[in-house]
Formats: structure tokens, C-alpha cells, sequence
């Protein structure tokens, strides 16, 4: 089955300077990888997704990269902000029609 | 629009107790999903519904853990009897019914079970 390993667990980063999260998978059939953002006290929410027929996408100061190639994909976040600390999952949409889930990077944003 | 809701937010029983955990989705969703997350490590997928039928429930871990869905509207899941190991964060979220697979799912806040 599907395995998804993200980096770093936690990443701790100065106001202003960008922040980028990674993800591996290993079933070369999964075509969808959406990031989540969960705050505290709340439930994940999607900030951004991508499939496998794009590289790349962007929404204003978050953007998503994917490799299929070499089977990863990055959260890249510029400008950071205070309201960008939290906890981030990737998650892959495998072959049987399931999110399989990072463990989660925490993000802290220095002032 | 009120998001997806869960009661309730935390739980305490001991091993061996029964406790039910309540899921109401977004009115309207046909898709609910519950995952569970042990302490910081991934969320894992436990099962899905589509309106009141179960259309997955591979991850669901053994047999003391049940999953309703009445009439296709809130959903519950007992653990019953607990054991330690079920300690965690319980997430439910739903979707909307066109293209289940990759809509984007909404979660609900979690309830945090701890098991003694």
C-alpha cells in the first residue's frame, strides 16, 4: 500500500523568510496530493492541492511543487506570517481511493 | 453555514468503558469520513459513508470499534470496550456527493479520547 513520509516534523523560521515542507510517496498510481492546515483547537482544513497532470500550482503566497518522477511533492510558503504557525499534513489520494497522511510538520513563525 | 461538528470535544474513560463519539456533517454532504490520529503521528483513514451505506471501512483497527450512520445524516462511533491504545484524536469530515474521491473534505474539530 501507500506510504507518505514528510519532513521536517517540526521548522521553526523567521518572520518574513519562506517556509518549505516535503513529502515522499511510494505508489507510482496515486494522482491526487492535497496539503492541509490545522490549527489549534481546530480540525484540518485544505489549503491547497494539487493532481498529478500539473506541476505546479500556486495561491497567492503558498504554492505546491510535484515530482512524480521521483515521487515527491513540497508545500513552499513565502512571506511568512505569524497566522501561518500550525500544524501542516500532506496526503496522497492512492490507488484504492484513500487519503494516506503525512505525520505532520509543526510550523512556527518567529517575530 | 454551520461546518462539520463533533461532540464530544474531549473524553476521559477507563480501559474497558464504552464511549460514543457524534459526527453532523454539512447538511447536504452524502460523504463521511472518520480518522483518527494517535499522538503526533499521521491521520489514519478509518471508514467512509455514502449517505447511510458504508462504502469502506478497511481501516477500521478491530471489532470493538462500530460506525452508524442514521438515516444518512449524523454518524457515530463506539468504542466499546476501550483499550489504551485507542487514545487519540478522533476527526470526522464530509464531502460533497458529486466526485466523492478527491472533493475537498471539511473537518469537524476532533474529540480528543483518553483511555486510563
Amino acid at each position: 500500500g501507500e506510504n507518505v513520509e514528510q519532513h521536517p516534523s517540526t521548522l521553526s523560521v523567521q518572520e518574513g523568510d519562506s517556509a518549505v515542507i516535503k513529502c515522499t510517496y511510494s505508489d507510482s498510481a496515486s494522482n491526487y496530493f492535497p496539503w492541509y492546515k490545522q490549527e489549534l483547537g481546530k480540525g484540518p482544513q485544505l489549503i491547497i492541492d494539487i493532481r498529478s497532470n500539473v506541476g505546479e500550482k500556486k495561491d497567492q503566497r503558498i504554492a505546491v511543487t510535484l515530482n512524480k518522477t521521483a515521487k515527491h511533492f513540497s508545500l513552499h510558503i513565502t512571506e511568512t506570517q505569524p497566522e501561518d504557525s500550525a500544524v501542516y499534513f500532506c496526503a496522497v489520494g492512492d490507488s484504492n481511493y484513500q487519503l494516506i497522511w503525512g505525520a505532520g510538520t509543526k510550523l512556527i513563525i518567529k517575530p | 453555514e454551520a461546518g462539520v461538528t463533533q461532540f464530544p470535544s474531549h473524553s476521559v474513560i477507563e480501559k474497558g468503558q464504552t464511549v460514543t463519539l457524534r459526527c453532523d456533517p454539512i447538511s447536504g454532504h452524502d460523504n463521511l469520513y472518520w480518522y483518527r490520529r494517535v499522538m503526533g503521528k499521521e491521520i489514519k483513514f478509518l471508514l467512509h459513508f455514502v449517505k447511510e451505506s458504508k462504502q469502506d471501512e478497511s481501516g477500521m483497527p478491530n471489532n470493538r470499534f462500530l460506525a452508524e450512520r442514521t438515516g444518512g445524516t449524523y454518524s457515530t462511533l463506539k468504542v466499546q470496550p476501550a483499550e489504551l491504545e485507542d487514545s487519540g484524536v478522533y476527526f470526522c469530515a464530509s464531502s460533497q456527493d458529486l466526485a466523492p474521491l478527491y472533493n475537498e473534505q471539511f473537518f469537524g474539530p476532533g474529540t480528543r479520547l483518553t483511555v486510563l
